[in-house]
């Protein structure tokens, strides 16, 4: 019930496109939903989070996309760009710590 | 630079021997997590602090490992009698401690890798 499951494990967009990552989660106790971006030899940073209290987010070109019933969200990433090559992560948060997706390695093809 | 440092970067050791970390916050912030983070997944949680204590230590965690965080600030996170299953990076993360969920500031890690 603590698991985030995370697809697809690795993702190829051409430069232009949309880029889709989907998260899925067990736990109705989960009520904050961050996405994170690591690049090679950092620490993951926030890119976008978003509560339950509504249904989609969207800063810049990241939208997250959030289906309380259905125990899913996603990170849309729109007009994908070579500087967004990078690992992923979703995670949700029940209490101070978070639970985190395995990671998605996105490549974004120029 | 005021963002959330470790130290060491890299840390190799041999199999039995105890090994020290240090993560120095970003100075106004409350809370400090310790993960632990291996190639190809997503970090693992290991402790929180809120100042000074130790609110939350994962059940999966050895009594190997132990942390610190005298007086608020800096953290430290020590392993005893390593273990090749210890190779990881351990990332510091630190937040303002507002509100339940709020956004971590992640330092590099530092990458230990056990002989």
């Amino acid at each position: 019930q603590q698991q985030v499951k995370q697809s697809p494990q690795s993702l190829i967009v051409q430069k232009g496109g949309i880029s889709i990552i989907n998260c899925a989660y067990e736990n109705t106790a989960f009520d904050y939903f961050p996405w994170y971006q690591q690049f090679p030899g950092k620490g993951p940073a926030l890119l976008i989070a978003i509560r339950p209290d509504v249904s989609e987010k969207k800063e810049g070109r990241f939208t997250i996309s959030f289906n309380k019933s259905a125990k899913q969200f996603s990170l849309h990433i729109m007009d994908s760009q070579p500087g967004d090559s990078a690992t992923y992560f979703c995670a949700a948060s029940p209490a101070y710590q978070l639970i985190w997706g395995a990671g998605t390695k996105l490549i974004i093809k120029p | 630079d005021t963002g959330v440092s470790q130290d060491p970067r890299h840390k190799i050791t041999k199999r039995g021997q105890n090994v020290t970390f240090r993560c120095d916050p970003i100075s106004e912030h409350n809370r400090l997590y310790w993960y632990r983070q291996t190639l190809g997944q997503g970090p693992e949680f290991l402790t929180y602090f809120q100042n000074e204590a130790q609110l939350e230590k994962s059940r999966l965690l050895s009594d190997r490992f132990s942390a610190e965080r005298p007086k608020g600030s800096f953290s430290t996170l020590e392993i005893q009698r390593t273990e090749q299953g210890d190779s990881a990076m351990y990332l510091c993360a630190s937040s303002p401690g507002k509100s339940q969920g709020e956004k971590l500031f992640f330092g590099s890690g530092t990458q230990l890798s056990v002989l």
